[in-house]
């Protein structure tokens, strides 16, 4: 089945402890991307990638930092979390690389920073 | 001036009525559209790509304007099941902008 897998789906921890968000999709996709989403703002792009070992910033990419070493995954990793990262995120993924087509979500996660 | 905009609603018909929202975008340049629908803080998904021509699918029909920079989402026959947040995307070369969503509530 195809699909975009993003683990964990619920996590609450404490400000300052470095996570790791994992986002794996089977699809051969070349394009990834990170969101998150907050009352009254929307779905805001963190960010994404083209293609393995490129990435670029989406509109708000402080306090965020992603890799893409491998076609398959696209990690977003929070170094130092703080309140304000709490939120729901959702890993997306389509083919193409510039995000033409679209976008395949994965069921998201939700992140309490306390 | 946010880079897209839409009226957050929510727009509250009776079944069977005929509902449209419209999206603004402020980048000139961009490329290609969406309307996503989102249930509940669920993942969104795709309801239909935007055309240059305009594009229709059953009860939807998407519309580009690009001289005013708005698309727009028409609903006929509104059903219960069509109640949700719809989304509408501007992808800018791989930047992709998403609308605050317009809440859709469609009441018996």
């Amino acid at each position: 089945e195809a699909q975009v897998t993003q683990n964990p789906r619920y996590l609450i921890t404490v400000t300052g402890k470095k996570l790791t968000v994992t986002c794996s999709q089977n699809m051969n996709h070349e394009y990834m991307s990170w969101y998150r989403q907050d009352p009254g703002l929307g779905l805001r792009q963190i960010y994404y990638s083209m293609n393995v070992e490129v990435t670029d910033k989406g509109d708000v990419p402080e306090g965020y930092k992603v890799s893409r070493k491998e076609k398959r995954n696209f990690p977003l990793i929070l170094e130092s979390p703080s309140p304000n990262q709490t939120s729901l995120y959702f890993c997306a993924s389509s083919s193409g690389a510039v995000g033409n087509q679209p976008q395949h979500f994965g069921d998201g996660t939700r992140l309490s920073i306390l | 001036r946010k880079e897209v905009e839409q009226d957050p609603g929510p727009f509250n018909v009776p079944e069977g009525a005929t509902v449209a929202f419209n999206c603004t975008y402020s980048n000139s340049a961009s490329q290609s559209f969406f309307w996503y629908r989102q249930d509940c803080r669920k993942e969104p998904k795709l309801l239909m790509s935007v055309y240059s021509s305009g594009n229709e699918d059953g009860r939807f029909t998407a519309q580009l304007n690009r001289a005013s920079q708005y698309i727009s989402l028409l609903i006929r026959d509104s059903k219960l099941s069509d109640s949700a947040t719809y989304l509408c995307v501007d992808n800018q070369g791989g930047k992709l902008i998403f609308g605050q969503g317009t809440e859709l509530s469609v009441k018996p």
